[in-house]
């Protein structure tokens, strides 16, 4: 099955910096790669997805590029703001199923 | 309602109990998703809905855990003979139509086995 693997685990950056976080998938098969931002006690929310048929997605201060060779995918914020501070996941899915398989998670802070 | 609603949000149960936790998704959705999340981990899929059929239920732990969804939307996940190790938030998830579409969630149901 789709193994997904997720870096760093913990980051910190000042306030207008930017951030990266990579994420690596094993099953060749994944064709939909969406990212979610995870406040604490609440829902994970959708922020931004990417499909295998498309290298780089960008909205607003949010982008995400795919590398399919290599299999990995990574998710940019740049002008980081406070409110940007949660855990992201990314996750993975491949075409012939449903079984999302989601990384361990990047707590991202953003210093005022 | 808008979002995929979960109820209850906090369940606490004494070990051996069975608790039911109920997802009302998005309406129109066809797929419906179960996920469980540990402390400080993210989702592990538990199992897929497409209307009423249960396509896919082999993230489900034991044969403790139960689904299902008689009339495509509402669905109920049961846990039987709770343990501790249950204890975990479970957020359940909808999507338009299956494969590779986005998913929405709910907030979840905070589950504490004591």
């Amino acid at each position: 099955g789709e193994n997904v693997e997720q870096h760093p685990s913990t980051l910190s950056v000042q306030e207008g910096d930017s951030a990266v976080i990579k994420c690596t998938y094993s099953d060749s098969a994944s064709n939909y790669f969406p990212w979610y931002k995870q406040e604490l006690g609440k829902r994970p929310q959708l922020i931004i997805d990417i499909r295998s048929n498309v290298g780089e997605k960008k909205d607003q201060r949010i982008a995400v590029t795919l590398n399919k060779t290599a299999k990995h995918f990574s998710l940019h914020i740049t002008e980081t703001q406070p409110e940007d501070s949660a855990v992201y996941f990314c996750a993975a899915i491949p075409y012939n199923n449903n079984d999302m398989r989601f990384g361990a998670g990047t707590r991202l802070t953003v210093k005022p | 309602g808008a979002g995929v609603s979960q109820s209850p949000r906090y369940k606490v149960a004494k070990r051996g109990q069975d608790v039911a936790l109920r997802c009302d998704p998005i309406s129109g959705h066809v797929s419906l998703f179960w996920y469980q999340q540990a402390l400080g981990q993210g989702p592990e899929f538990l199992t897929y809905f497409q209307n009423e059929a249960q396509l896919d239920k082999s993230g489900l732990p034991s044969d403790r855990f139960f689904a299902e969804r008689p009339e495509g939307s509402v669905s109920t996940l049961k846990i039987q003979r709770t343990q501790q190790e249950d204890s975990a938030v479970y957020l359940c998830a909808s999507s338009l139509a299956e494969g590779g579409q986005p998913q929405h969630f709910g907030d979840g149901t905070r589950l504490s086995i004591l």
